[in-house]
């Protein structure tokens, strides 16, 4: 079965702190890994893709890595700040649909 | 415009009553995804549209759910004799197919009520 877990479920973290948020997945045979970011009521804003051939990708104070042998990516997040603050999805391409995961619900205090 | 469009953004409707719920892709887009996220669940999969390739209805919970794309453009999520279960936000999303590693682009939702 082809299933993305998160890891931490929530996070709460000082403004200024740089963080990282967990993302794995059971089946390594995937085209490509998005990382998305969701505010409270609204829909889904794609942050990062990473192709299944490559190791990592940045754009701007962000910088995602992924290790298909092991079904593991990383979120890598510089200096937070405040409006940071949402849930990030990881989802994984397999075949025609993406599986998501649960989410991590990030709050950075200021 | 330049995203994916949704409406109604907001639909309550009485149990047993049908509805539809229409996505606007970018243009261009021929991959088109439909997703249903429910309060404290992630994201579940509906369907999928390709092109002119038969739909992935692989995710569809029940014979009441069905959707069609029309011209290869907009689509339609119908959800018939409605239960207090599919109330939910439902999300479309686009993309291109070059190659499959493009980004998906989703709209805001219809945040669907069954009372």
């Amino acid at each position: 079965k082809q299933e993305v877990t998160q890891i931490p479920a929530a996070l709460s973290v000082p403004e200024g702190e740089n963080l990282v948020l967990n993302c794995s997945f059971t089946d390594s045979a995937i085209y490509n890994l998005q990382w998305f970011r969701q505010d409270p009521g609204k829909g889904l804003t794609s942050l990062l893709l990473i192709q299944s051939s490559q190791r990592e990708q940045t754009s701007g104070r962000l910088n995602a890595s992924l290790d298909k042998s092991s079904g593991r990516s990383t979120l890598y997040i510089a200096a937070s700040q405040p409006g940071d603050s949402a849930t990030y999805l990881c989802a994984v391409e397999y075949g025609n649909k993406l599986v998501f995961g649960a989410g991590t619900i990030l709050r950075v205090k200021s | 415009g330049a995203g994916v469009s949704q409406s109604p953004s907001n639909k309550v409707t009485e149990k047993g009553k049908d509805v539809e719920l229409r996505c606007d892709p970018i243009s261009g887009h021929t991959a088109l995804y439909w997703y249903r996220q429910s309060l404290g669940q992630g994201l579940e999969f509906l369907i999928y549209f390709q092109g002119n390739s038969a739909p992935d209805k692989s995710g569809l919970p029940s014979d009441r759910f069905s959707a069609e794309r029309t011209g290869g453009s907009v689509s339609t999520l119908t959800i018939q004799r409605t239960q207090q279960e599919d109330s939910a936000v439902y999300l479309c999303a686009s993309r291109t197919e070059e190659g499959r590693n493009t980004e998906a682009f989703f709209g805001q939702g219809t945040r669907l009520t069954v009372v």
